[in-house]
């Protein structure tokens, strides 16, 4: 199976600052990393996601870098507002046949302060 | 709007009691998902249904049965509620993206926010 480990768990930064969550996986056959943003009362949505073959994937002020010598992947949001007050979730397969699991992060709690 | 709803959107239950978690899909997506979300916890599979007529374990199933009705529907039941399944519960759908497989998006419902006294 596949074993996610998100950090950290909580995060506050001021308004039109950078912030930085990652995520380390242990299958090396994984090859798929979706980045999920919960808002309060509602399901997790994805926002981005980078396949194995590319190591930095960019939307607007969202990218995704991925390590796969290290097995760690790191989402930054740049010029932070409050409407990203969220949580993160980072995910990774979980190898199965015929099916396409995924195995979440513990989640981040983003906090941007006005 | 095209999507994934659940219902219902809250439910309280004494111990014991059984009930069942609704979940519907609109996009045509072969698969289904049923994830519960604890505080500190993530989300956490419960069962799952990679196509219709076929349904899997996931991470966290014990005290829960699942049936897939058909493509659209696929629904969670609590046969005998413990507290220690007082959660949210969030049902999601996948298809494909493209010709790359094993990528999958998936789409999640609103939750719904199960109490057991």
């Amino acid at each position: 199976g596949e074993n996610v480990e998100q950090h950290p768990s909580t995060l506050s930064v001021q308004e039109g600052d950078s912030a930085v969550i990652k995520c380390t996986y242990s299958d090396s056959a994984s090859n798929y990393f979706p980045w999920y943003k919960q808002e309060l009362g509602k399901g997790p949505q994805l926002i981005i996601d980078i396949r194995s073959n590319v190591g930095e994937k960019k939307d607007q002020r969202i990218a995704v870098t991925l390590n796969k010598t290290a097995k760690h992947f790191s989402l930054h949001i740049t010029e932070t507002q409050p409407e990203d007050s969220a949580v993160y979730f980072c995910a990774a397969p979980h190898s199965g046949a015929g099916s396409y699991q995924l195995t979440f992060g513990k989640g981040t709690k983003l906090s941007v302060i006005p | 709007n095209a999507g994934v709803t659940q219902t219902p959107k809250f439910q309280v239950l004494k111990t014991g009691q059984s009930m069942t978690l609704q979940c519907a899909q609109d996009m045509n997506h072969n698969s289904m998902y049923w994830y519960r979300q604890d505080p500190g916890m993530g989300l956490r599979l419960i069962y799952y249904s990679a196509s219709e007529g076929t349904t899997d374990k996931g991470e966290v199933p014990n005290g829960y049965n699942v049936s897939r009705l058909n493509k659209r529907e696929f629904s969670l039941r609590l046969e005998s509620a413990a507290p220690s399944q007082t959660s949210v519960y969030f049902c999601a759908s996948s298809g494909p993206q493209g010709a790359l497989a094993g990528a999958n998006v998936l789409t999640f419902g609103a939750g719904s926010r199960l109490t057991v006294l």
